[in-house]
C-alpha cells in the first residue's frame, strides 16, 4: 500500500530561523512528487512537481529536493506570511492519482 | 480567470437527509477528484473520474455517489448512509495526462444540524 508520511506535524519558528519539513514516501514506481501549500478555510495551492532523485526546485524562500525516500522543503529565512499547512503527494501512474501526506502546519512568528 | 468553483461555501444536512456539493471548472481538465479532509489529517480519496461518463471509487466511497455528466461538472451527493459526515470536501481537477498537479476549489464545509 502506498503511504506518505509527513514530519514534524507542526514547526514553530521565529521570523529569518531557516529549517526544513520532511516527506517520507513508499510508492513503487514513483512517477512524481508534489508540494502543496494550504491555508486555513482554503484549498491547496499548487508549489512543486518533482520527478527524480537528484531533483531540486526553487521559488522565493522555498526549495523542495528529492531523494529515492524522501524529500525536504527548505525554508530560508521565512516570513509570518509563509505560515500555512504544507502538504506533499505522491503519484505512480499518469491518471493523476496521488496519496497525500497529513501535512506540516507551520507557524513563523514576527 | 480559470478555475475550480466549489458551493455552498458551508452546508447543513439533517438527519436522513442527503445533500448534493457542487464542483464546477473551467480549465478543460480531464479528470476529476473529490477529497475528504478532517482537522489536523490530510486529504483522503472520496470519488475521482479520468473521462466524462465513467468515474471510480477513492479510499473512502462508502455513503457517497458522484456523477459525470459534463466535463465541467463533478457533483458529489452524501447519502444518509454516510454516518459522520461532518468535514471539508474539497474537488480537484488535472489535465489527466501525464503526470499532473492538481488544482483544487476553496472546499465545502459540511456540518451536520
Amino acid at each position: 500500500e502506498d503511504q506518505v508520511t509527513q514530519s514534524p506535524e507542526a514547526l514553530r519558528l521565529q521570523e529569518g530561523e531557516s529549517s526544513s519539513l520532511n516527506c517520507s514516501y513508499t510508492v513503487s514506481g514513483l512517477r512524481g512528487l508534489f508540494w502543496y501549500r494550504q491555508d486555513p478555510g482554503k484549498g491547496p495551492e499548487f508549489l512543486f512537481t518533482l520527478y527524480s532523485a537528484g531533483e531540486e526546485k526553487e521559488k522565493e524562500r522555498l526549495k523542495a529536493t528529492l531523494t529515492k525516500k524522501e524529500s525536504f522543503l527548505h525554508i530560508t529565512a521565512p516570513k509570518p506570511e509563509d505560515s500555512a499547512t504544507y502538504l506533499c503527494a505522491a503519484t505512480n501512474t499518469n491518471a493523476g492519482k496521488s496519496t497525500f501526506g497529513d501535512g506540516t502546519t507551520l507557524t513563523v512568528k514576527p | 480567470d480559470g478555475g475550480i468553483t466549489q458551493s455552498p461555501k458551508y452546508l447543513f444536512r439533517k438527519e436522513g437527509q442527503n445533500v448534493t456539493l457542487s464542483c464546477e471548472q473551467n480549465l478543460n481538465h480531464d479528470a476529476m477528484y473529490w477529497y475528504r479532509q478532517d482537522p489536523g489529517q490530510g486529504l483522503r480519496l472520496i470519488y475521482y473520474s479520468q473521462i466524462v461518463n465513467d468515474f471510480q471509487k477513492g479510499d473512502i466511497a462508502e455513503g457517497y455517489s458522484v456523477s459525470r455528466e459534463k466535463k465541467e461538472s463533478f457533483p458529489l451527493t452524501v447519502t444518509s448512509a454516510q454516518k459522520n459526515p461532518t468535514a471539508f470536501y474539497l474537488c480537484a481537477s488535472s489535465s489527466g495526462t501525464g503526470v499532473q498537479p492538481q488544482h483544487f476549489g476553496d472546499g465545502t464545509r459540511l456540518s451536520i444540524l
